[in-house]
């Protein structure tokens, strides 16, 4: 079965600054998609960036951009130039060749003026 | 588009009570997915559908739980007895394509 782990509970960045989320996964798939998710304070869950695991190059979003390190099974977030309103909850998602989204504990990410 | 819409927002029930969450899925989108969220667990997935079909109910906590999609606009998560430890905030999602939606959730609060 698939396993998404995110080991960081709580990140701190200071506005403007960079700050980089951490997540690993364990899959025996060779074709999957992995998947960045923001929920707010409203609880919306919004997409943030993806990724397709038979892509080599990183996918990026304006502010946002991934680490994506196959063999290491291993799928960074970093927000650059953070700003107030990026403060939220973010979770790292594996989706299976079947469909199944599987979510990472989560990252609560504060950010300081 | 409406996007997925989840019904009610909130709901407060006494134990015991059956509660009836409810779902409307994007149109067109062909797989539909229930999740539940607690501090404690995360977001778990419960059960979801292809074609209206469950393929994965193993995330389903016991047989208190109970999820139908008899047609591709509609799906319902019932539960029946409620207890407290079934408070949470659910989730519906609906996909096509590699793409989700969320509903805005409902929150479950059994006193």
């Amino acid at each position: 079965a698939q396993t998404v782990t995110q080991s960081q509970p709580e990140m701190s960045v200071q506005e403007a600054e960079t700050v980089t989320l951490s997540c690993t996964y364990d899959t025996s798939e060779s074709d999957y998609y992995l998947f960045w998710y923001k929920q707010p304070p409203s609880r919306q869950m919004i997409l943030v960036i993806r990724q397709e695991a038979y892509k080599q190059q990183n996918a990026t979003e304006n502010r946002f951009s991934v680490n994506f390190q196959k063999a290491a099974k291993s799928f960074s977030l970093k927000i650059s130039d953070s700003q107030l309103g990026d403060a939220a909850m973010y979770f790292c998602a594996y989706r299976s060749w079947g469909g199944k989204l599987i979510f990472g504990q989560g990252t609560e990410l504060s950010v300081k003026p | 588009d409406a996007g997925v819409i989840q019904s009610p927002r909130h709901e407060v029930t006494e134990m015991g009570q059956e509660v009836t969450l409810r779902c409307k899925p994007i149109s067109g989108h062909n797989s539909l997915f229930w999740y539940r969220q607690t501090m404690m667990r995360g977001l778990e997935l419960l059960i979801y559908f292809n074609n209206n079909v469950p393929i994965d109910d193993s995330g389903m906590p016991e047989d208190r739980f109970s999820a139908k999609m008899p047609n591709a606009s509609f799906s319902t998560l019932k539960i029946q007895p409620s207890e407290p430890r079934d408070s949470a905030v659910y989730f519906c999602a609906s996909m096509r394509k590699g793409g989700y939606t969320f509903g805005s959730g409902t929150r479950l609060t059994v006193v």
